[in-house]
């Protein structure tokens, strides 16, 4: 069965560090992942997908990710954290049977932002 | 582009009682899709509708949730009678079809039920 795990529940970072968020995706089949953001209150963003081709995706906010097929792995990454990246980071595998279509999300990472 | 666009914001109900969220997706988007969102979980989905059509109900607790879109735009889902497990917040999405798993879905900024 598809699944995806997101093993850090929180996360704290200091403003201007680098972070990286991991996911891990259980998936039969050559995966579309996804990493959305979630702000207090509001529906998800789409930060960035991967679908085919090259490994590195680029995403909107300065995120990038990196597809890693021998570990199962998707991880995001920023080089440098601003304080209004504080939000929670949901990491999802799209699973498709041709007619339907459905992501499948891990837990979430909760990102803090300390000054 | 206008997103994607649900009401209300926030309810709160007792148990045994009903409620109904209704959702506005993107114009355009032939797929439209219902998520439960339970506090310290990722989204669930509910219901996928393609059109007026339902795709995939398969997690849908039938015997107290309903959902429809009858013109193949709006959609309403419904909750009869509520229980305290359902507090969550529903997120409606949508995306342009269905057919294929490269479709990135939209989010509105969802529903928080609160059961009392």
């Amino acid at each position: 069965a598809q699944s995806v795990t997101q093993p850090d529940i929180h996360i704290t970072v200091s403003e201007g560090a680098s972070l990286e968020l991991r996911c891990n995706y259980s998936y039969g089949a050559t995966p579309y992942l996804f990493w959305y953001v979630q702000s207090p209150g509001q529906g998800l963003q789409l930060l960035l997908k991967y679908f085919s081709g090259d490994t590195l995706v680029q995403g909107i906010k300065g995120f990038e990710a990196e597809f890693k097929r021998s570990q199962s792995s998707f991880n995001l990454r920023k080089p440098s954290v601003h304080w209004s990246d504080a939000a929670e980071y949901f990491c999802a595998v799209g699973a498709s049977d041709g007619a339907t279509n459905k992501l499948i999300f891990g837990t979430g990472t909760l990102l803090a932002v300390q000054p | 582009e206008a997103g994607v666009a649900q009401s209300p914001r926030y309810k709160i109900i007792e148990k045994r009682q009903s409620v109904a969220f209704w959702c506005n997706p993107i114009s355009g988007h032939a797929t439209l899709y219902w998520y439960q969102q339970i506090l310290g979980q990722g989204p669930k989905l509910l219901i996928q509708f393609q059109n007026n059509g339902v795709v995939d109900d398969s997690q849908l607790p039938k015997d107290r949730f309903s959902a429809e879109r009858l013109k193949g735009v709006d959609s309403t889902l419904k909750i009869q009678p509520a229980k305290l497990e359902d507090s969550a917040v529903y997120l409606c999405a949508s995306s342009l079809r269905a057919d294929n798993s490269n479709q990135p879905q939209h989010f509105g900024d969802g529903t928080r039920l609160s059961i009392l």
